[in-house]
């Protein structure tokens, strides 16, 4: 079991850019969650998806996208980035309605 | 409410306890969990407990949990150099989203 993958593990932007982040969740898991993390920070979550469908949302703006494709993956997008965007990124995955949630090894975000 | 604190830092000597404490909001939480995060690395689930449990053991690690007082620790017995990270403490709430506290990180000398 590869557990939860993302990709890429680093990525650097120019401000005013889009990004697009990916990320594969655990063998049989229906249920992805993406978190910022700032340095220093604990992760904030922005949303989650179930069903191909955003169940719920973070505080974060609508600049922040994402998508969840009928294989489970799911897609992170951040337009018009700006230097706080800054961050890295994790994804989470977990079986509906179960305890555990997983997380994936992240991808480092640098807009300059 | 969803505000989740911790102490910011603990060093420890090799071989003794490290106990981490936690605090949160939300009377509603259903689970309650510590994640380990090492340097450059993602989060790894170390163990949760269910609101309505007082005590958890997994092998060295213990948690306990005050729902009064909202007060949740992890205590690692005969801890190692290995378990220097960063601990997370991470509540439920009833609509799935895990709210993190910013982290305590231990430090492990010889």
């Amino acid at each position: 079991d590869a557990g939860v993958t993302q990709s890429p593990t680093h990525l650097i932007k120019t401000r005013g850019q889009q990004v697009t982040l990916r990320c594969s969740p655990k063998s049989g898991h229906d249920t992805v969650s993406w978190y910022q993390q700032a340095l220093g920070q604990g992760p904030q979550f922005i949303f989650q998806y179930y069903e191909e469908e955003e169940r719920q949302r973070g505080n974060f703006p609508d600049r922040f996208s994402g998508h969840q494709f009928p294989n489970y993956s799911s897609e992170l997008n951040v337009n018009a980035l700006l230097l706080g965007d800054s961050a890295l990124y994790l994804c989470a995955s977990s079986l509906e309605r179960r305890t555990e949630a997983f997380f994936g090894q992240g991808t480092r975000l640098t807009v300059v | 409410g969803e505000d989740v604190e911790q102490s910011l830092f603990l060093s420890v000597r090799e071989g003794d306890s490290s106990v981490i404490n936690c605090t949160y909001t939300d009377s509603s939480s259903t689970y309650l969990y510590w994640y380990k995060q090492e340097p450059g690395a993602g989060l790894q689930l170390l163990t949760y407990i269910f609101s309505n449990m007082d005590m958890k053991q997994d092998q060295r690690l213990t948690v306990l949990l005050n729902k009064k007082d909202k007060h949740l620790s992890l205590r690692i017995a005969d801890t190692q150099t290995g378990d220097s990270a960063i601990y997370f403490c991470a509540e439920r709430e009833k609509n799935y989203k895990l709210s993190f506290g910013a982290g305590t990180t231990v430090t492990v000398r010889a």
